[in-house]
């Protein structure tokens, strides 16, 4: 079965160091994945898809198919940057997307 | 990327009622998607809405407690049915977007009392 796993309910740093947010999946063929964010009263977003390669906002996320992993990394957090992530996975039939259970990210001046 | 409207944003309901949801589109999109969010949970895929035919709907979730409706492009609805406190949750909309993933309305809290 397709699924994604977030170890972390919930991750507190300091702002100005470093953030990883983990995420591993299990999926058999090659895999779609993405990072949405919500921030406080604001709907879903797309952070980021690992086929764009792109950062956002200075985070950057990396496919990993040898440990199965896509973890949200930034450098230097910032206060703003304080939200719940998800990573998601694309299902490979029908175009649909697979949660995990999200991360609260809190970031502490 | 394709903005969507979704209302109500919340709502406060009987048991035993129906409440139907409605997700507009700015633009026309192949496949509309339904997902629940239960509190303190992730998202989960209700079922995914098409155009022209019945909805596909996922494994727990079935037709007679969410009624869909897809009349055009730009447009469809949820229903949930006969609702109890289990039904409360944030119910959420979400269409592909071509360049930019998948896009979600702001979703609509519905708690059942």
């Amino acid at each position: 079965a397709q699924r994604v796993t977030q170890p972390e309910k919930l991750l507190s740093v300091f702002k100005g160091a470093p953030v990883e947010l983990k995420c591993n999946y299990s999926y058999s063929g090659s895999p779609e994945l993405f990072w949405y964010v919500q921030y406080s009263r604001q709907r879903l977003q797309l952070l980021l898809r690992h086929i764009s390669r792109e950062s956002i906002k200075g985070f950057t996320a990396d496919l990993n198919k040898g440990e199965t992993s896509f973890h949200l990394k930034k450098p230097f957090a910032q206060e703003e940057d304080s939200a719940m992530y998800y990573c998601a996975l694309l299902r490979e039939y029908g175009n649909k997307l697979v949660f995990g259970a999200g991360t609260i990210l809190r970031v502490k001046s | 990327s394709a903005v969507i409207s979704q209302k109500p944003s919340r709502d406060i309901c009987q048991r035993g009622t129906s409440l139907t949801i409605q997700c507009q589109v700015d633009s026309q999109v192949t496949m509309m998607f339904w997902y629940r969010q239960q509190p303190g949970q992730s998202l989960t895929l209700i079922a995914t809405a098409n155009q022209g035919s019945e909805a596909t709907y996922e494994s727990g979730f079935v037709i007679d407690k969410f009624p869909i409706s897809r009349p055009n492009l730009t447009f469809s609805t949820l229903t949930v049915s006969n609702m109890s406190p289990e039904d409360s949750s944030i119910y959420l909309c979400s269409v592909e977007a071509r360049d930019s993933g998948y896009t979600f309305g702001s979703g609509t809290r519905l708690t059942v009392v």
